[in-house]
């Protein structure tokens, strides 16, 4: 059983470039959150999407985006690309319930901006 | 608002002792989830517990042991006999109910870093 995956593990970039991050979930789940880490903090919500949708989305600004494939996959985009966005990058997945579900998280995209 | 508090940043204890790990929240809901995360070095989120507001019996999975008291709104988590594996941060984290297509994010706390040495 195949858990969460995302690519790559890491990644440098300079200041003001695009950079696009990958997840696969576990069988058998079709939500897919992101969460950013910083050094030293809690992971902080970016968005989730079900259904090829975005349904909620933490406090970040338009240069995130995502998407959501038609089996269940997900694309984190950021676009010009600021130091403070140098963070470890977390994909979760869960299966969609109305309340919460547990939410299994895979082993995180470390990205760097020079 | 929502609101995770872990006011442990670091911990240190030597093998074998116990050691506990405290969690206070705040939210408006009556529905909410509580979980416990552990991040060794890899990175890596690992799930280690869920409770929902509605239950608020202790659990106790081995070595690992939670006491859920909505009174003080705490979740804490107990290492007994703690060993050096046990080395990592712990994160607890909310979830709130939501509805209209979507599921409660994770509301994370800044974590707690224990080391146990040998």
């Amino acid at each position: 059983d195949a858990g969460v995956t995302q690519s790559p593990t890491h990644l440098i970039k300079t200041r003001g470039q695009q950079v696009t991050l990958r997840c696969s979930p576990k069988s058998g789940h079709d939500t897919v959150s992101w969460y950013q880490q910083a050094l030293g903090q809690g992971p902080q919500f970016i968005f989730q999407y079900y259904e090829e949708e975005e349904r909620q989305r933490g406090n970040f600004p338009d240069r995130f985006s995502g998407h959501q494939f038609p089996n269940y996959s997900s694309e984190l985009n950021v676009n010009a690309l600021l130091l403070g966005d140098s963070a470890l990058y977390l994909c979760a997945s869960s299966l969609y319930a109305p309340g919460a579900e547990t939410q299994y998280f895979g082993p995180g995209t470390r990205l760097l901006v020079l | 608002a929502q609101k995770v508090t872990q006011a442990q940043t670091e911990i240190s204890v030597v093998e074998k002792e116990d050691v506990t790990l405290d969690c206070v929240y705040e939210t408006r809901d009556t529905t909410y989830y509580l979980f416990w995360y552990k991040q060794p070095p890899s990175g890596e989120l690992v799930f280690l517990i869920r409770r929902n507001s509605f239950d608020e019996q202790n659990e106790i999975s081995g070595r690992y042991s939670w006491n859920f008291q909505k009174s003080t709104s705490s979740f804490n988590f107990t290492i007994t006999a703690s060993q050096v594996v046990d080395s990592a941060v712990y994160f607890c984290a909310l979830s709130e109910t939501n509805y209209g297509g979507s599921q409660g994010n994770l509301i994370f706390g800044k974590g707690t870093k224990l080391s146990v040495k040998p």
